[in-house]
């Protein structure tokens, strides 16, 4: 069945550091990724989404690459700031069935002053 | 001027009560769900309606029984609450039920089994 892994709980660097978080799965080939930011006590919010033929995407100071033949994501978030503390969280549509999306367990990122 | 909202944000009950979690989404969208965030994070599926109508139901017990009354608002009502019910309910909404469209998601409905 398919697995989705983000293999950092928790990520600690510091202030002004590009910080990079993983998104690796197994035993399919989605079309596109998501990618989403929770702050604590808060829902997910949508940051960027790339597709299968795209190999980078960027959005201000944040950059996704989707390898294929990895199959893996990566998020990078240049000039990091404290503010950019929170929990990212990687998505898949499913390999089969109608489920609209599946979320990996995410990863922690502390931007340390 | 919130786009997806749900109330309560925290609901502290005992176990065997039947309670509601309100859902309404001011985005114009066809596609709503409900999300459980357990303990450990995981943010898994519960349901999907399209345009008021069931799509997925996720292996979820059926003490648990979406209600959509249009297709602005799904609430979630649950009954005979046991422990394991404690988690973090997200609803989410999608222009379309497809899933390559961006989720919004409301602030979520801690609930907590005494």
């Amino acid at each position: 069945s398919q697995k989705i892994e983000q293999n950092s709980e928790a990520l600690n660097i510091q202030e002004g550091k590009t910080a990079t978080l993983t998104c690796n799965y197994t035993n399919y080939s989605p079309a596109y990724l998501q990618w989403y930011r929770q702050d604590p006590g808060r829902g997910p919010v949508f940051l960027l989404l790339i597709r299968e033929n795209e190999k980078e995407k960027r959005k201000e100071r944040l950059k996704v690459t989707f390898d294929t033949t990895l199959k893996q994501s990566l998020f990078h978030i240049t000039a990091s700031q404290p503010a950019d503390s929170a929990t990212y969280l990687c998505a898949l549509p499913p390999n089969s069935g109608n489920t609209p999306l599946v979320f990996g367990k995410g990863t922690r990122l502390s931007v340390i002053a | 001027d919130t786009a997806v909202s749900q109330t309560p944000k925290y609901l502290v009950t005992q176990m065997g009560n039947d309670k509601s979690i309100k859902c309404e989404q001011n985005l114009g969208h066809d596609t709503m769900y409900w999300y459980k965030q357990d303990s450990k994070k995981f943010l898994k599926i519960m349901f999907s309606y399209n345009n008021k109508e069931l799509i997925i139901n996720e292996t979820v017990p059926n003490r648990f029984s979406p209600k959509s009354p249009d297709k602005a608002h799904l609430n979630l009502h649950i009954n005979s609450l046991e422990l394991g019910d404690s988690a973090v309910y997200f609803c989410a909404s999608s222009p379309a039920g497809r899933s390559n469209q961006p989720q919004h998601f409301g602030d979520g409905t801690r609930l907590s089994i005494l």
